[in-house]
């Protein structure tokens, strides 16, 4: 089975830190994704990725960046966290049409 | 631009009850259609998906058909089950060769016994 790892379930960070969200895939996928899920609103998708060093916005990029130096990772960044970033972040990496999600990043902005 | 609507959450059901989630959308040429179910604390997974025109997806007893004449694509499962219990989303790819999917904003199914 595909596996989509998200480094971490849950954390909390400080007002303007830096924050790297961190996602690996194990099936050489080309394409990965990065969403947020917050109640109410559904997945809104933040960035996404369709090869090594490739990135495009997806439909909320502001206050966010990614990075992808290797296939299998695929880096959200918070240069300077804030409290509305506080959030569900979901990464996911795609074959064909199907895309395999992580267990997402509980994170909050205190 | 794309975009999906689903019914509102939560839909409230006992065991061996009748589901229908509905679920529209509006988008240019021909998209792929989805239902992700997410479990509580965990990601979403795949449950269906459709990608033309009067294809019916299914999946552990949930259905689904690709309706473009009402740009409709409603979830059905003839008599749910406590286990059933989760948040389902709607969604479609934009065919843009990235598979990137566009959500609806998801219901929540309670199942009592």
């Amino acid at each position: 089975d595909v596996k989509v790892t998200q480094s971490s379930r849950y954390l909390v960070k400080r007002t303007g830190e830096k924050v790297f969200l961190e996602c690996v895939q194990d099936m050489d996928h080309e394409n990965m994704f990065w969403y947020r899920q917050d109640p109410g609103l559904g997945l809104r998708l933040i960035y996404f990725s369709y090869d090594v060093k490739m990135k495009e916005k997806g439909d909320i990029p502001e206050g966010y960046s990614v990075s992808r130096e290797k296939k299998e990772r695929f880096s959200l960044i918070l240069e300077s966290a804030s409290t509305n970033q506080t959030s569900m972040y979901l990464c996911a990496s795609s074959f064909g049409d199907r895309a395999f999600f992580g267990q997402g990043t509980r994170l909050t902005v205190v | 631009g794309n975009s999906v609507t689903q019914m509102e959450g939560p839909v409230t059901l006992s065991e061996e009850a009748f589901l229908t989630i509905n679920c529209t959308y509006t988008a240019t040429g021909y998209p792929s259609l989805f239902w992700y179910v997410q479990y509580p604390g965990e990601g979403l997974q795949l449950l269906l998906k459709a990608t033309k025109a009067d294809d019916k997806g299914s999946n552990k007893g949930f259905e689904a058909t690709y309706r473009k004449e009402t740009t409709s694509f409603h979830l059905e499962k003839g008599s749910v089950q406590v286990s059933d219990s989760a948040v389902y989303f709607c969604a479609l790819s934009k065919n843009s060769g990235y598979s990137t999917l566009t959500f609806g904003k998801g219901t929540m199914l309670l199942v009592s016994p």
